[in-house]
């Protein structure tokens, strides 16, 4: 079946150090997109990306970086300058276009030690 | 900018009772909208979505939601609810503002309860 896979579903950090989150999907979608999700808040957009070697910042990009090379695949990594990092991060995927619906995966949730 | 409010942070129903989550969103422009369902400790899913035409759009599990351009509404309705239902639902509009580059902005969420 199509879907998106995000990696691991719990992961843990220590103070300074990065890691990385893993987003891989198999529906061809052009466009990826990284949510933080945080009690109350909703989801905050972090990075997004429309084609491949290409992406921009959204709205709480700070601390944060990705890269795009393949199509199916957008990691996340979640630097140590991110000094609140504990939250759920979602993954999505979208054909182009504004009246596409993203599918999302089922999260990872990244705690710090 | 668009900006989108859900009215009530927490809804307590029974089971069998109907329910409406409020969504009300702020645009320029011409825009799409979106509601989505999230169970526990997993991702969103779509439950409906309004792009053009009828204002009245169904979606799956029974739910339905009415687009109203003039109160800038698009409030989720569903006329007797299961204890399956429980979940936090999220109001989303995307606009036309952004050219190519679009974005999807949520509401920070209802959380559904419903009760034996």
């Amino acid at each position: 079946d199509g879907g998106i896979t995000q990696s691991p579903k719990y992961l843990f950090r220590k103070e300074g150090q990065n890691v990385t989150l893993s987003c891989e999907q198999n529906l061809n979608h052009d466009a990826m997109y990284w949510y933080r999700q945080d009690p109350g808040q909703g989801l905050r957009l972090i990075y997004y990306s429309q084609i491949v070697n290409d992406f921009q910042k959204g709205d709480i990009a700070e601390g944060y970086s990705v890269s795009r090379e393949k199509k199916e695949s957008f990691p996340l990594t979640v630097t140590s300058a991110q000094k609140n990092p504990t939250a759920f991060y979602l993954c999505a995927s979208s054909p182009s276009g504004g009246n596409q619906p993203q599918h999302f995966g089922d999260g990872t949730r990244l705690s710090i030690l | 900018a668009q900006s989108v409010t859900q009215l009530d942070s927490q809804v307590p129903v029974f089971e069998e009772a109907p329910v409406e989550l409020r969504c009300n969103y702020s645009s320029s422009v011409s825009v799409y909208l979106f509601w989505y369902v999230q169970y526990p400790n997993q991702g969103l899913q779509l439950l409906l979505k309004y792009l053009s035409g009828s204002t009245l759009v169904k979606g799956i599990n029974g739910f339905e939601a009415e687009f109203n351009k003039s109160q800038t509404s698009f409030h989720l309705r569903k006329p007797s609810v299961h204890i399956s239902d429980t979940a936090e639902y999220f109001c989303a509009v995307s606009d036309l503002s952004g050219g190519s580059n679009y974005k999807l902005t949520f509401g920070k969420g209802t959380l559904l309860t419903v009760n034996p």
